[in-house]
């Protein structure tokens, strides 16, 4: 069975640091392309970043520079590194494989709140 | 960037009856491998969002045949016939043909 699992979401302060991962079974990351798409609260979705199967990497330019997506073969993770938190970067965050395809998989979701 | 425009924004439809929410992009969303990216989703209240429809009509696994896709170029529909309770929820359009994909705003759909 696919899962994805999301996890690293909680309180964090403006101008500070996070990592979340997502943690996938049935499925091996390097075989697929894993999407961070996020939620604003009681807002839309918002694509974030992609890394695709061949290890290309793409990046809103909301968060570019700031979000840095990375997989780990190793340990079949996907990682989305948060630097220079904003407060507009609240919201709920997905992690995704192969966003609008055949079967696409979406997890349920981490909570990342930025707030002094 | 692609921007996706969805109308209505708000669709209250009596049970049984049908409803159609439209979407346009901002320019074609055909791959020169013949696809077009456009997918349909469904976010029903305190869940993750699902895929009912993949490549504009094509149907995702385990989707009822009352959900259908239709549309080219610019312009898509995603119809529902006989609207069940269990279909409330907000329906979004996104495109997948290039980075940075994009979401439409969302319709929500509700029981009339």
């Amino acid at each position: 069975e696919v899962r994805l699992v999301e996890s690293g979401g909680g309180l964090f302060h403006p101008g500070g640091s996070l990592r979340l991962s997502c943690t996938p079974s049935g499925f091996t990351v390097t075989d697929n392309y894993l999407s961070w798409v996020r939620q604003a609260p009681g807002k839309g979705l918002e694509w974030v970043s992609v890394i695709y199967s061949g290890g290309s990497i793409y990046d809103a330019d909301s968060v570019k520079g700031r979000f840095t997506i990375s997989r780990d073969s190793s340990k079949n993770t996907v990682s989305l590194q948060m630097n220079s938190l904003r407060a507009e970067d609240t919201a709920v965050y997905y992690c995704v494989r192969n966003l609008g395809l055949s079967v696409d998989y979406w997890g349920q979701g981490t909570l990342v709140t930025v707030s002094s | 960037d692609i921007v996706m425009t969805q109308s209505p924004l708000s669709l209250p439809v009596t049970p049984g009856e049908s409803a159609s929410i439209s979407c346009r992009s901002s320019q074609s969303l055909v791959h020169s491998n013949g696809n077009k990216y456009l997918a349909w989703y469904l976010q029903k209240p305190g869940q993750s969002p699902q895929l009912l429809i993949y490549f504009v009509s094509n149907r995702a696994s385990g989707v009822p045949d009352r959900f259908s896709g239709s549309g080219s170029g610019t312009d898509f529909t995603l119809k529902i016939s006989r609207m069940e309770a269990e279909d409330v929820g907000v329906y979004y359009c996104m495109q997948g043909l290039q980075t940075p994909y994009t979401f439409g705003q969302g319709t929500k759909l509700e029981i009339k």
